[in-house]
């Protein structure tokens, strides 16, 4: 079964800090990889999508994840955060070809101090 | 566009009360999912229609959980009777077809005491 799992429960920094949080898969076949953002008080959103092609992704807000096959990982990046990052972010995978059931990782709270 | 519209935002029952939700997809789109997201977790899917026929609903607890979609646009999720594990909050989402992005609505956060 697929499955996704979410390093980091909780994360806090301060801005301009650089920010990377893991996300890992288990799917044996070709799979599209998402990232969604939840602002407080907001509904879900994408933040960037890998569906093949250039293994690193670049999304909204200065967002990027890299897509590593060996390691089944797609692991969320951004070089400097800002206040407004304050979210709680989403990892989701679906089989390719298949009915586009999203599997979501548990979640991660991100807080950035200003 | 208009996004996803859900109602109501906010419910509060006791245990084996019944209970429904509504949901307004963007227009145009064919598929609609409801996804269950309890707190501290993810979104797990509960139910995915195609139009109006049922794609996936795997995941679904049939006993108590029932949903429509009917005329294939708007869609009701119905749970009766509720429990107290059911308190969550539910979301719907659609996409234009099956291999496009998910476009979520804001949730409706069900509290069973």
């Amino acid at each position: 079964a697929q499955s996704v799992s979410q390093h980091n429960h909780h994360v806090i920094l301060s801005e301009a800090a650089s920010l990377e949080l893991g996300c890992n898969y288990s799917y044996g076949g070709t799979v599209n990889l998402f990232w969604y953002v939840q602002y407080p008080g907001q509904h879900l959103q994408l933040l960037l999508k890998y569906f093949s092609g250039d293994p690193l992704v670049k999304g909204i807000k200065g967002f990027e994840a890299e897509f590593i096959k060996s390691k089944f990982s797609f692991n969320l990046r951004k070089p400097s955060v800002q206040w407004s990052d304050t979210a709680e972010y989403f990892c989701a995978v679906n089989a390719r070809g298949n009915t586009g059931k999203l599997i979501f990782g548990q979640g991660t709270t991100l807080q950035v101090k200003p | 566009e208009a996004g996803v519209a859900q109602s109501p935002r906010y419910k509060i029952i006791e245990k084996r009360q019944s209970v429904a939700f509504w949901c307004n997809p963007i227009s145009g789109h064919a598929t609609l999912y409801w996804y269950q997201q309890i707190l501290g977790q993810g979104p797990k899917l509960l139910i995915q229609f195609q139009n109006n026929g049922v794609v996936d609903d795997s995941q679904l607890p049939k006993d108590r959980f029932s949903a429509e979609r009917l005329k294939g646009v708007d869609s009701t999720l119905k749970i009766q009777p509720a429990k107290l594990e059911d308190s969550a909050v539910y979301l719907c989402a659609s996409s234009s077809d099956r291999s496009s992005p998910l476009h979520f609505g804001n949730g409706t956060r069900l509290t069973v005491t």
